[in-house]
């Protein structure tokens, strides 16, 4: 069963502070992994898309690695703002099953003054 | 580029009733469209998945008469709550590919309903 974990489940930080993500799967065989930043009550924006051959890829702020090898991701937020305050979603596509993306439950991150 | 919009934002209806909801990709022509539900604290739960002038695939345990989703045109694809009940009070978002399954997806902003 394609499975996508995702930690902490929620994580408090320091504006200014940096932060990682993580993303375990199980999506095989495996399409491209992406994170999503989701505020309140809007819908998920697009941070990241990764694909097998890619191990990093960055967008401002945020970083995303991926080691195809041990179906681990990350993204990693350096000088945090409070506009990150947030949840980060990571979802994965398999390349069969007509491509179905598998969605992790998301990490609630909180950015404080 | 690559703007999606929900329609309307929030709503609130009457149980019994039933409410349609827009989505419409603004600056590109969406293959695949998507529509999700999502409960306080949870991620995003698929419900179906259409493609331009086919009929809906609806995920396991989604009611398709229930929740009725027509794409007439490869910018909009609308989805309708039919005999509206409380519980299916919740944030539904829609969300578009230029490409179709398994590709970069973008989401509208979503719309809260509310059943009285």
């Amino acid at each position: 069963k394609n499975q996508v974990e995702q930690s902490p489940q929620s994580l408090i930080i320091l504006e200014g502070k940096n932060c990682t993500l993580q993303c375990n799967y199980t999506v095989s065989p495996f399409s491209n992994l992406r994170w999503y930043k989701q505020d309140t009550g809007r819908g998920p924006v697009s941070l990241t898309i990764m694909t097998f051959s890619e191990n990093t890829k960055s967008n401002g702020r945020y970083t995303a690695t991926l080691d195809a090898d041990t179906k681990q991701s990350s993204l990693h937020i350096t000088a945090s703002q409070l506009s990150d305050s947030a949840s980060y979603i990571c979802v994965v596509s398999a390349s069969t099953n007509a491509g179905k993306s598998t969605f992790g439950d998301g990490t609630t991150l909180t950015v404080k003054p | 580029g690559a703007v999606v919009s929900q329609h309307p934002s929030r709503v609130i209806c009457k149980s019994g009733t039933s409410v349609k909801i827009e989505c419409r990709s603004l600056d590109f022509q969406a293959t695949t469209m998507f529509w999700y539900r999502q409960f306080p604290k949870k991620s995003l739960m698929l419900m179906a998945t259409s493609n331009e002038g086919s009929k809906a695939t609806y995920e396991q345990g989604v009611e398709k008469d229930k929740f009725l989703i027509n794409h007439a045109s490869l910018t909009l694809s609308t989805l309708t709550v039919t005999s509206a009940h409380p519980e299916d009070s919740s944030f539904y978002i829609c969300s578009a590919s230029k490409q179709g399954y398994g590709y970069e997806q973008y989401f509208g902003p979503g719309t809260r309903l509310t059943v009285t």
